[in-house]
Parts: structure tokens; sequence; C-alpha cells
């Protein structure tokens, strides 16, 4: 089915750890997002990318790095992660012309 | 900075009243998206609504968007418990030729009660 995915689902990880959160879509859109989402809070935007080879920081970017890999596919690092970043992660897709997001089913990642 | 803010944070209601939810951002925009999540899941699109005036309605539900007030409503007929869940609207904020992304409220938690 076309979509979203992201992987891990979930994940465990030691304070200082290091770890790439993977998302890739099929749709062919150009924007691709990295959400973060605590309780309370909502869903926060941590990266974006408006196109294949740019990134821009959303609201929280401490701690995280991103890269677009190519069209498909938009990753998030976390190079020592911290118990601050236990959070669920989304990303997102948007095509271009249109008005539709499209959201991955999250990965539920916590630090201990 | 674009702020979105949602009222009430929490809302317990019983079945076969009506309610609704407010949404109040902070910046010229004519792009707003109302959410439905599930407990523990992805978060479902119900509408977009990207003019002043806009009026959307699916089922028991129906949005709104005035955006010389910077706000939206949506509005819920009738409460059943299957619409329990939490309800987000996002503003794209997009102006300036800024790229175009969605900032969320904080989240309405419905509970709708027997």
């Amino acid at each position: 089915n076309a979509g979203v995915t992201q992987t891990p689902k979930f994940q465990v990880l030691k304070t200082g750890q290091s770890m790439t959160l993977q998302c890739a879509q099929d749709m062919n859109h150009n924007s691709m997002y990295w959400y973060r989402q605590d309780p309370g809070m909502g869903l926060r935007l941590i990266y974006y990318s408006a196109s294949e080879g740019t990134t821009d920081k959303g609201e929280v970017p401490n701690g995280y790095n991103v890269s677009r890999l190519n069209k498909r596919e938009f990753s998030l690092r976390l190079e020592s992660a911290a118990p601050s970043q236990t959070s669920v992660y989304f990303c997102a897709s948007r095509q271009s012309g249109g008005h539709g997001y499209t959201f991955g089913s999250g990965t539920r990642l916590t630090v201990v | 900075e674009l702020k979105v803010e949602q009222n009430p944070l929490f809302l317990s209601m019983q079945e076969g009243k009506n309610y609704t939810i407010y949404c109040n951002y902070s910046t010229t925009s004519d792009r707003l998206y109302w959410y439905r999540q599930d407990p523990g899941k992805s978060l479902e699109s119900l509408f977009v609504l990207l003019s002043n005036g806009a009026v959307k309605q699916e089922g028991r539900l129906m949005a709104s968007l005035d955006t010389k007030a910077r706000l939206s409503t949506l509005h819920i007929t009738a409460a059943v418990h299957d619409l329990s869940a939490t309800y987000f609207c996002a503003v794209d904020p997009q102006y300036g030729g800024a790229t175009n992304k969605l900032i969320f409220g904080t989240g309405t938690l419905l509970a709708v009660q027997p």
C-alpha cells in the first residue's frame, strides 16, 4: 500500500547512544517532515525538507540531525540520546501543489 | 512565532450531546487542518479548510474556518462513544513563499460517556 513507512516502530536506547530513525514514502512527494509527540504538547516540528537536497529547522531541532537521502527517504538522527528525547516520532510527507499531508505510523522511542 | 491554541484540552461529554472544540492561531493563514488520533495510532485526516468561511461536514462532525478571527471550530453533534479520541487542529502558515508545514495545537482529548 502506498504511504509513509517508518522504521523501527519501537526502540529503547541508553543515554548517550546514537540511532537513526528511517522514513520512506512512495507517493513521489516533494516535502517531508519529522515531528515529535509528547503528552499534552501536541506534535512539534523538528525538521523538514521542502525538496531533495534541502532541509530546514522546525520548532524543536536541538539534539537532532536529518538527511534527505533522496526524494523517497528522510532520516532523523539522534547523535547522543537524552531522556528528554523520549517521545513518539512521526514522519509525514506532502504532495507539491496539493493540500494533504500523509503521516507514518510512528516510532516510539524510550531513552533510559 | 506561530502559536496554535486549542480549547478545551479535555472534554468529557455524554452521548447525544453537542459540543464545540475551538482552535485559535496567531498569524495569517487560510489553511487549517483537523485530525483525529486514537490511542497508540497515527493521525487520521478529518478536514482541510482552505478559505475564509469554509465549512465541511462528515457525519456528526462539522468544521469551519474564520480567517479574520483566526479561529476554527470543530462541532460535534449528538456525540457517540465511537467519537472518543484526541482531536488536533493544525495550521499551515505558508506566507512569503515559505515552505508549507503544519504547526499543531496541543490537542483535545474527547471522552464520550454512555
